[in-house]
Parts: C-alpha cells; structure tokens; sequence
C-alpha cells in the first residue's frame, strides 16, 4: 500500500518552462512534507519541504502548494533548468505514539530539462 | 568535508555470501537511517537508530542486521546474499527532535549480487 502517491512518473520540459509534479496522501498523522532531489550516482538531498499549517512555501524558483483538505500538495520549478535533471521524491513523515520522524517517500519523477 | 560517508561504494559479490557497509557522519547527529533504493528508484525506510537505540525496524528479512557502536556510525551486516538484496543502500542522519528533522544521506553503496 503506497502511502505517498507521486505523479507523473517521468517530465519532460523545455528549458525556461515550469516543471509540475504532483502528491498526494491517506495519512492526515503525517506533519512534515519535505522534496529531495537526487542526481544520478548521488544521494538524496533536501530541496524544500512544508508544514501542513503552510498552504505554500517558496525558496527561489521551487515552490511548494500544500492543499490541506484535498491532501495533496505539489512541486513547481519555474524557468526549469538543463541543470534541474534529476529525480525528485515527495516525502512525508510520520509522526506516531514513537515519535520517530520515519519519513514515506513517493515513487520518484525523472526530470529531464531539454535546453 | 564529507558530512555521511559510507563504503564501499560498489559491492559485487555471489549468492550466499555475507558482507557489510559500513556508514559514518560527522554532523554531530543522533539519529541514523538505511534505505534501500530499488531498480525503480523507490527508497524505502529499513532500519533507524536513535543515540544507538533501534527505533524503526521494517519488515525487513532478519538477513539484515544493522550495528551502531556508536552514534556517528551506523552499519549494516547482510548474511546469504540473494539476487533481490541488489539494491543501492543508503544511509542517512538527522538531529532528531528538531520540527524539521532533514535527513543528510550519504552517497550510497551499490550492491551487486550474481
């Protein structure tokens, strides 16, 4: 059961373009919605996250729109860059009775800015 | 500089066999993470420990048996490697109890098993 829902799979956008990608959850226990960006041979990293009391968070060209009640929320890179190819994992964490931050990774978009 | 260093970064290895990773931070953390990134690059929570304490333990086969001899290390023991343990892991590590809680991950360990 995928608690994380991340679509589309793969994007292809035209460099200067607005890249789009989208999640969306069951669990409502989940308090923290963090995006990792990850090169290939490289680790994940953390490019931006949001607080379910936040309905959007900017940080440069990455936005993130957070809908509350329609439990979705969603990533949008504007003027995408050639530089902006990778793959990108929505996450939310869980915070239960143990208090331990697990965080549940969407299935990944491939990002691929063509120049 | 390197903040969560793991190694090897390639492991190729046979059926049956037994290896470990091994992972390191030097971010002054007390929480540690493995993940393992399948073929399809879906990155799943396997074990966390917590100032060396396990406190998340997925459903993952007791093949698997995560070490922390200390809070900087977090390592991981693979007993009768199988063709499904092929996998990048991933170690990770955060300052638990910060409303953020971002997790640092490491470069990652690509296991091979023939």
């Amino acid at each position: 059961q995928q608690q994380v829902k991340q679509s589309p799979q793969s994007l292809i956008v035209q460099k200067g373009g607005i890249s789009i990608i989208n999640c969306a959850y069951e669990n409502t226990a989940f308090d923290y919605f963090p995006w990792y960006q990850q090169f290939p041979g490289k680790g994940p990293a953390l490019l931006i996250a949001i607080r379910p009391d936040v309905s959007e968070k900017k940080e440069g060209r990455f936005t993130i729109s957070f809908n509350k009640s329609a439990k979705q929320f969603s990533l949008h890179i504007m003027d995408s860059q050639p530089g902006d190819s990778a793959t990108y994992f929505c996450a939310a964490r869980e915070r239960g009775s143990s208090n331990t931050g697990k965080l549940i990774f969407g299935q990944g978009t491939t990002l691929q800015v063509k120049p | 500089d390197t903040a969560v260093s793991q190694t090897p970064k390639y492991l190729v290895t046979q059926m049956g066999n037994d290896k470990s990773i091994k992972c390191e931070q030097n971010l002054g953390h007390d929480t540690m993470y493995w993940y393992k990134q399948d073929s399809k690059k879906f990155l799943k929570i396997m074990f966390s420990y917590n100032n060396k304490e396990l406190i998340i333990n997925e459903t993952v086969p007791n093949r698997f048996s995560p070490k922390s001899p200390d809070k900087a290390h977090l390592n991981l023991h693979i007993n009768s490697l199988e063709l499904g343990d092929s996998a990048v892991y991933f170690c990770a590590s955060s300052l638990r109890g910060r409303s953020t809680d971002t997790q640092y991950f490491g470069p990652g360990t690509r296991l091979t098993v023939l």
